[in-house]
């Protein structure tokens, strides 16, 4: 399968521990995305990588967050002294920079914060 | 105002029925558009990007009009596999990230 892959797929964990995802886009791909989504809503962007570069971050992106793409291939996304509010599926996209700039997405990690 | 807006439905049609969804954006500096359509519990899959002088892919027929604002989007003789959520999808100009609609959730009965 070629295709955005995310690791873990499910995470429930505990309020106030961290945790840590990963996505592999696809090979070709030198921009990768990482969105939120939560019941009953569209998928919000949080942080946008082109090669290593982090180029843009939303404000829903909290200093409780983080994420790096360390040698332009796989990222990983931190959440550190999770809230129930942080409950949520997290979505991974990449894309080649060319044409209209279709995002295509990994089957996201759904996070569960006890 | 949410920047891309969408009616949640659910749209119920019938096998073989002809279904229209609209959605309309607020920022004019939006430039391109998509359709999503995303199952229960899956991640968004892209089911075509939307141009200014309207496409067509099988029984999908995607319209812009942007002195309005909004885009369409018309399924043709329904199939009980297009039971999903449609999500409408904006990009601005000079951006790279997405902007979505809450999604339309259509759902197809025989």
């Amino acid at each position: 399968d070629t295709g955005v892959s995310q690791d873990p797929r499910h995470k429930i964990t505990k309020r106030g521990q961290n945790v840590t995802f990963r996505c592999d886009p696809i090979s070709e791909h030198n921009r990768l995305y990482w969105y939120r989504q939560t019941l009953g809503q569209g998928p919000e962007f949080l942080t946008y990588f082109q090669n290593e570069a982090q180029l843009e971050k939303s404000r829903l992106l909290s200093d409780r967050f983080s994420a790096e793409r360390p040698k332009g291939s796989f990222s990983t996304l931190e959440i550190q002294r999770t809230e129930q509010g942080d409950s949520a599926m997290y979505l991974c996209a990449s894309s080649f920079p060319a044409g209209h700039n279709e995002q295509f997405f990994g089957p996201g990690t759904r996070l569960t914060v006890l | 105002r949410k920047e891309v807006e969408q009616d949640p439905g659910p749209f119920n049609v019938p096998e073989g029925a002809t279904v229209a969804f609209n959605c309309t954006y607020s920022n004019s500096a939006s430039q391109s558009f998509f359709w999503y359509r995303q199952d229960c519990r899956k991640e968004p899959k892209l089911l075509m990007s939307v141009y200014s002088s309207g496409n067509e892919d099988g029984r999908f027929t995607a319209q812009l009009n942007r002195a309005s604002q909004y885009i369409s989007l018309l399924i043709r003789d329904s199939k009980l596999s297009d039971s999903a959520t449609y999500l409408c999808v904006s990009l601005r100009r000079g951006y790279s990230t997405l902007t979505f609609g809450k999604g339309t959730m259509l759902l197809v009965s025989p």
